[in-house]
């Protein structure tokens, strides 16, 4: 697509439950990224795909965060049993690294989940 | 740990004048570097990318980079409210995978 895509746009769930979070990147772009903010804060990132690998999934905050990316495109990042501390913006990028001038992420709009 | 320092501001400049960004970074094997910026409550937008040391224009924006000093800089002229905003320096380091490395921003405010 033209962009990148991110649904839901807003997610407000139950303490205990699990969500899923979608992101559909640029067609042709084989690097994904996911990365969270909360309010005021930095991007801390989470994971980064190539093609459907992870490379580096370091900044997943615990074993409750998983992630997957089918088919060299969309990606679904789950968090099992939510905590309010999950509470964050969720944000996708995808880029095309090896090509200079396309290696700069494209964000999507972002996931806002709010955990009650 | 490879870092990409920012001073978090706010920087705040009074309407047509020139904002000056400045972003540093800790290693000198370094790539692509980025300047994205992020209004309230939005996502961070891609404004500028400069690959090669010296400046890089693109409208009212110019890039500098001198890695030499490790130092990177995004400067806007004619500064406008609608630039207020938070601008985020980012850094692609060779070797390994091309994960981007990010700064914490700084906080622009352009008084009217």
């Amino acid at each position: 697509g033209a962009g990148v895509s991110q649904s839901p746009s807003n997610k407000v769930t139950e303490k205990g439950k699990d969500v899923e979070l979608r992101c559909d990147p640029i067609s042709g772009h084989t690097a994904l990224y996911w990365y969270r903010q909360s309010l005021g804060q930095g991007l801390e990132f989470l994971i980064y795909f190539q093609g459907n690998s992870a490379p580096d999934k370091s900044g997943l905050p615990s074993d409750r965060f998983s992630a997957e990316r089918t088919g060299g495109s969309v990606s679904t990042l789950t968090i099992q049993r939510t905590q309010q501390e999950d509470s964050a913006v969720y944000l996708c990028a995808s880029s095309h690294p090896e090509l200079q001038g396309y290696d700069g992420y494209t964000f999507g709009s972002g996931t806002r989940l709010t955990v009650v | 740990q490879k870092e990409v320092e920012q001073n978090s501001g706010p920087l705040s400049v009074p309407e047509g004048a020139i904002a000056s960004l400045n972003c540093t970074y800790s290693d000198r094997v370094s790539q692509s570097f980025f300047w994205y910026r992020q209004y309230s409550g939005k996502s961070p937008e891609l404004i500028m990318s400069i690959y090669s040391n010296g400046d890089k224009e693109d409208g009212r924006f110019t890039a500098q980079l001198n890695k030499a000093s490790q130092y990177v800089s995004l400067l806007i002229r004619d500064s406008q409210p609608s630039d207020s905003a938070t601008y985020l320096c980012a850094v692609r380091y060779s070797g390994g995978y091309q994960k981007v490395t990010f700064g914490t921003g700084t906080k622009l405010q352009v008084i009217p």
